[in-house]
């Protein structure tokens, strides 16, 4: 596709249950990113890949999040047992070898009731 | 760490006035600057860039400079439209390191542009 795309865009879900929310990069783009944005606050960087690697999870705010990525292709991002603060929208990005531009996703929206 | 802090919002200005939204930054190193806008309904998209002190970057009317001196990347137009109504974020990128390319970000300022 032209751009990087994220699904659903939209997600409501009860407290406790698990959630896995898929982004799909630029084709070729090796680097891609998964950042976070709750209400009236900035981004949060969650996680790094490097093709499907993640030199960098340092932002992942718990062990309920997870996020895997097959080749230099989709990457999953998983929150196990939600909980209400996990609300928020979850944006991926994609980059390629240069790392002089990041593209972004619509993301996705989760509210956790 | 890295951060990056923006003036509050919201800012609302009449159509043709000059804008200024502050950024400065605290980082190690020589990281790169950047201004992403999010217009209503859509998604983050790169408005301009700054690799090194002293480079002025600028699109579609709008000029930042990175101040190295004072840590600043200050977003400027000379006469906003309606159309400029969008959250804008200051953000940047590590320089090097195993999370080359990750970026952190300001909070967002909310623009809104009246007739």
């Amino acid at each position: 596709g032209a751009g990087v795309s994220q699904s659903p865009s939209n997600k409501v879900t009860e407290k406790g249950k698990d959630v896995e929310l898929r982004c799909d990069p630029i084709s070729g783009h090796t680097a891609l990113y998964w950042y976070r944005q709750r209400l009236g606050q900035g981004l949060e960087f969650l996680i790094y890949f490097q093709g499907n690697s993640a030199p960098d999870k340092s932002g992942l705010p718990s062990d309920r999040f997870s996020a895997e990525r097959t080749g230099e292709s989709v990457s999953t991002l998983t929150i196990q047992r939600t909980q209400q603060e996990d609300s928020a929208v979850y944006l991926c990005a994609s980059g390629g070898l240069n790392y002089n531009e990041q593209f972004f996703g619509p993301g996705t929206r989760l509210t956790v009731l | 760490g890295n951060s990056v802090t923006q003036m509050e919002g919201p800012v609302t200005l009449s159509e043709e006035a000059f804008l200024t939204i502050n950024c400065t930054y605290t980082a190690t190193g020589y990281p790169s600057l950047f201004w992403y806008v999010q217009y209503p309904g859509e998604g983050l998209q790169l408005l301009l860039k700054a690799t090194k002190a002293d480079d002025k970057g600028s699109n579609k009317g709008f000029e930042a400079t990175y101040r190295k001196e004072t840590t600043s990347f200050h977003l400027e137009k000379g006469s906003v439209q309606v159309s400029d109504s969008a959250v804008y974020f200051c953000a940047l990128r590590n320089a090097g390191g195993t999370s080359y390319g990750k970026l952190t970000f300001g909070q967002g300022t909310i623009l809104t542009v009246h007739p």
